[in-house]
């Protein structure tokens, strides 16, 4: 049973548009979620958050957005860039429990 | 700061052999964790450590045995390898305070059993 499903298995951007990666989760027990970015050869490491008592959290060029009552985020980029281009994993967890649950991870690429 | 190192980057195995992937941290982590990825099913927890001394099952933890003996470290023993094993393996660490819900992840380690 797939918790955090990503239903996009790849998506493609030009250079200077907005990137929109989703994610649907199925736990309505989640409160905290996060992106992860993955470059190949790489561990994936951490890009942005946010807690379920927010709607949306930004940190420079990227956004999150969370829709309870629909079960879905979103990774919003502005502008796009070729060193984007990577595997984007949507993450939730319970905070107080001690396991976190992965999608499969979107790759994104960004065309110059 | 090293981070989250894991050794070896890279092994091949036969059916039935054993080894064991090394994870260390230097951040003074309390939680530790593995992670194995395969195509078309992400991240995938193994067991994780919320302490030296205590661990637990993840999603997959079925042919896999973990100890922490040391807050550092958090090795992952396959005591006999089956092709299925197959995968990339990440090992993770959190801290507290605002960076409790943050994963920092090793490299990975990439493990072919023939």
């Amino acid at each position: 049973d797939q918790q955090v499903k990503q239903n996009s298995p790849s998506l493609s951007v030009q250079e200077g548009r907005i990137s929109i990666l989703n994610c649907d989760y199925t736990n309505s027990m989640f409160d905290y979620f996060l992106w992860y970015k993955k470059y190949p050869a790489e561990g994936p490491t951490f890009l942005i958050s946010i807690s379920s008592i927010k709607d949306k959290n930004e940190d420079g060029r990227f956004t999150v957005f969370l829709n309870k009552s629909a079960k879905h985020l979103s990774l919003h980029i502005v502008p796009s860039q070729p060193g984007d281009s990577a595997v984007y994993f949507c993450a939730a967890s319970i905070v107080s429990y001690q396991k976190v649950t992965f999608g499969i991870g979107t790759k994104l690429q960004v065309i110059p | 700061n090293a981070g989250v190192t894991q050794t070896p980057k890279f092994q091949v195995l036969k059916t039935g052999q054993s080894m064991t992937l090394q994870c260390a941290q230097d951040m003074n982590h309390e939680y530790m964790s593995w992670y194995r990825q395969d195509p078309g099913m992400g991240l995938r927890l193994i067991h994780y450590s919320v302490g030296a001394g205590i661990t637990d099952q993840g999603e997959v933890p079925n042919g896999y045995n973990v100890s922490r003996s040391t807050t550092e470290d958090f090795p992952l023993r396959l005591l006999s390898a089956a092709p299925s094993q197959t995968s990339v393996y990440f090992c993770a660490s959190r801290g507290g305070g605002s960076g409790a819900n943050v994963l920092t992840f090793g490299a990975g380690s990439r493990l072919t059993v023939l």
